[in-house]
């Protein structure tokens, strides 16, 4: 499978700006997906962006993606301890019907 | 939004016990469905690909006659574990392909997965 890559934990303060970082090889990769996984539950999906674009932005989320450098980034803006989860970034190619996800990062919010 | 559900979220049984989950797509159709397991604070790993009305698509190393996939309508993805050992406990979790109309753009909808704990 393709390999997708993410830091494993992110500690941040509350109401400060948390970045999770995504890194993925395949080139072909069409859309791009941000999944929260809370404990002991399934994956909610938060945002994504089609590869053609560099940004977007959903309230306090913003999506960043450098195709050449195949890199995906997750700013969540004034975060909140309610914010603390695990963040999949999760890639798909146009022909296809998989996922590959990443590693997971898992975020701690401290109060 | 597009809603999955999976049932039931927590299983105990013994040994040699099969144990079927159920995953069903609420407010859209879904063709094809996905079954993962997650192992403790490890990503997703896709075991099989569920297409209504023909057999399931299996990841490599997944056993299919050990995990038995069943997708009789466009709404309703059965996983059945046959004779269920302590190896098997893991959390599982189903997705459904949601299609939209005049995009590619067919995100995945997860359920909120099963934890299977074989004694």
């Amino acid at each position: 499978g393709e390999d997708v890559e993410q830091s494993l934990f992110l500690s941040v303060r509350e109401g400060d700006s948390s970045v999770i970082n995504c890194t993925y090889t395949d080139s072909s990769s069409t859309y791009l997906y941000w999944y929260k996984q809370e404990p002991g539950a399934g994956l909610q999906l938060l945002t994504y962006i089609f590869s053609n674009m560099d940004m977007k932005q959903d309230q306090r989320l913003t999506v960043l993606l450098n195709k050449k450098d195949k890199h995906l980034s997750l700013r969540i803006a004034d975060t909140q301890t309610g914010d603390s989860a695990i963040y999949f970034c999760a890639e798909r190619q146009n022909t296809g019907n998989q996922f590959y996800f990443g590693t997971g990062t898992s975020l701690t919010v401290i109060p | 939004g597009a809603v999955v559900s999976q049932h039931p979220s927590w299983v105990i049984c013994k040994s040699g016990t099969s144990v079927k989950i159920e995953c069903r797509s609420l407010d859209f159709q879904a063709t094809t469905m996905f079954w993962y397991r997650q192992f403790p604070k490890q990503s997703l790993m896709l075991m099989a690909t569920s297409n209504e009305g023909s057999k399931a698509t299996y990841e490599q190393g997944v056993e299919k006659d050990k995990f038995l996939i069943n997708h009789a309508s466009l709404t309703l993805s059965t996983l059945t574990v046959t004779s269920a050992h302590p190896e098997d406990s893991s959390f599982y979790i189903c997705s459904a392909r949601e299609r939209r109309q005049n995009t590619n753009n067919q995100p995945q909808h997860f359920g909120d997965g099963t934890r299977l704990s074989i004694l």
